[in-house]
């Protein structure tokens, strides 16, 4: 069975680190793609940025409001994507959301973790 | 960016009867490579993450009801539900994976009159 378990949500100071992560399993996680996305309250879902996989070069895109402050990397022995947020802002609160990119047949998105909170506040 | 605006921003539909939602994209999402719109329909309910419903435009993603169903090309785009039923109750995304970065629709929230 497919799964993603996203993780390290929580209460945060503005400027500060946080690193999430989303653990896969059920698939083998070296030849997807993995995107992350996030739903502030109130407002609608947007994607943050994705990694490729390696047979794609393990590049990375991320969206205007986070390029140069969150960093996506992964480790494919562990099966784990990563989140590095940094220089957190309150407009960063929301629920955060991996999921899996089938890259050779581009489909949208199958699979998602549940999701982790992210609350950034003093 | 392409900016996707869905409309309604809100439904309500009785039992059985018809939803109709539409998607209009700033530009075309169509990728002319293999012919496929990179548009993307999703479900959310309260504390869920995203279902996706719909991918290519049309093609139903497996395990949703038939009564789903996606349609359109280029820039305009609809997601039928063809009778509404209870569980239908959600927010309902057009996303587009055409190009970075990825965008949805603002989201058409569903309900039952």
């Amino acid at each position: 069975e497919v799964q993603l378990v996203e993780a390290g949500g929580g209460l945060v100071q503005p400027g500060r680190s946080l690193r999430l992560s989303c653990t896969a399993a059920g698939f083998t996680f070296g030849d997807y793609g993995v995107s992350w996305f996030r739903k502030a309250p109130g407002k609608g879902l947007e994607w943050v940025g994705f990694i490729r996989s390696k047979a794609y070069g393990e590049t990375t895109e991320y969206a205007a409001s986070v390029r140069g402050r969150f960093t996506i990397s992964r480790d494919d022995s562990k099966s784990i994507a990563y989140l590095q947020m940094a220089s957190l802002k309150t407009e960063d609160t929301a629920v955060y959301y991996c999921s899996r990119d089938i890259l050779w047949v581009r489909k949208g998105y199958d699979y998602w973790g549940q999701g982790t909170l992210v609350t950034v506040s003093s | 960016d392409v900016v996707m605006t869905q409309s309604p921003d809100s439904l309500a539909v009785s039992l059985g009867e018809r939803a109709t939602i539409n998607c209009k994209s700033s530009r075309s999402v169509l990728n002319s490579s293999n012919n496929k719109n990179y548009l993307a329909w999703y479900q959310q309910k309260p504390g869920q993450p995203p279902k996706l419903l719909i991918y290519w435009a049309s093609t139903r993603e497996s395990g949703v009801p038939d009564r789903f169903s996606g349609s359109g090309s280029g820039t305009d785009f609809t997601l039928t539900i063809s009778s509404l039923q209870a569980e239908d109750v959600a927010v309902y995304y057009c996303q587009q994976f055409y190009t970075t970065p990825e965008t949805f629709g603002q989201g058409t929230e569903v309900e039952i009159k």
